[in-house]
């Protein structure tokens, strides 16, 4: 199947600082991508949906200037955590949907990211 | 709203036997269901996908059912190995839900050897 990179795989920032992660495509073209967090003993929640070229569509009651999403080309989107806190903490991981985004087909995961905000 | 439920609590079963998990879904009218696999600190892993025109679908000892009248899908893994252990999450979409892909909460499966 198709490969989604995601770095870092674990990351330890400190409180106030900004966070970058990288969600790669690595052998076909996403137009879309979606970001989701994961607490611990909980399923994934979507925080954004991001399309190449356009601005994300971020779900409800999640702060678009916090979590900023980047998708500047069919092969990579970037979730930024600015100005972290401890509750930031959690595992990110990105996917990406066949072209275009349809969900006739199988999304494929990046291996996620573990943050951890001290 | 929209809701997706799995049973939060976790399968317990012995090798070899079948395991059977349910997603049911309210308020969705899904042209797609899809299963994924879950281990530990990893991303989610595609299984399976049927379509709402579809009744069934297998693939070697995977096996997913979807009934778009009682709202609901499930998830059988036959023969069922240690192996198989993991948390498995389902995830209505199309239709109404439009591209997105929103999962339930996921069912941990656990198989005793």
């Amino acid at each position: 199947g198709a490969v989604v990179s995601q770095h870092p795989s674990w990351v330890i920032c400190k409180s106030g600082t900004s966070v970058k992660i990288e969600c790669r495509s690595l052998d076909f073209q996403a137009t879309t991508m979606f970001w989701y967090r994961q607490f611990p003993k909980q399923s994934l929640m979507l925080m954004a949906t991001s399309n190449e070229g356009s601005k994300a569509t971020y779900e409800q009651g999640v702060e678009k200037d916090k979590f900023l999403i980047n998708h500047a080309s069919l092969t990579l989107s970037t979730l930024t955590v600015t100005s972290a806190h401890p509750e930031d903490s959690s595992f990110y991981i990105c996917s990406a949907a066949g072209t275009g985004g349809r969900v006739n087909t199988e999304a494929f995961f990046g291996q996620g990211t573990r943050l951890t905000v001290v | 709203s929209q809701k997706i439920e799995q049973n939060s609590e976790a399968l317990n079963i012995q090798e070899g036997k079948t395991a059977t998990l349910t997603c049911n879904y309210t308020n969705y009218s899904p042209a797609y269901l899809q299963w994924y696999r879950q281990d530990p600190g990893r991303g989610p892993v595609f299984l399976l996908l049927i379509r709402e025109n579809e009744k069934e679908k297998r693939k070697e000892r995977l096996k997913v059912t979807f009934d778009t009248t009682l709202k609901q899908s499930l998830f059988h893994i036959t023969a069922s190995q240690p192996a198989d252990s993991a948390t498995y999450l389902c995830a209505p979409t199309g239709g109404d839900s439009s591209y997105k892909l929103i999962f339930g909460s996921g069912t941990r499966l656990l198989v005793r050897p």
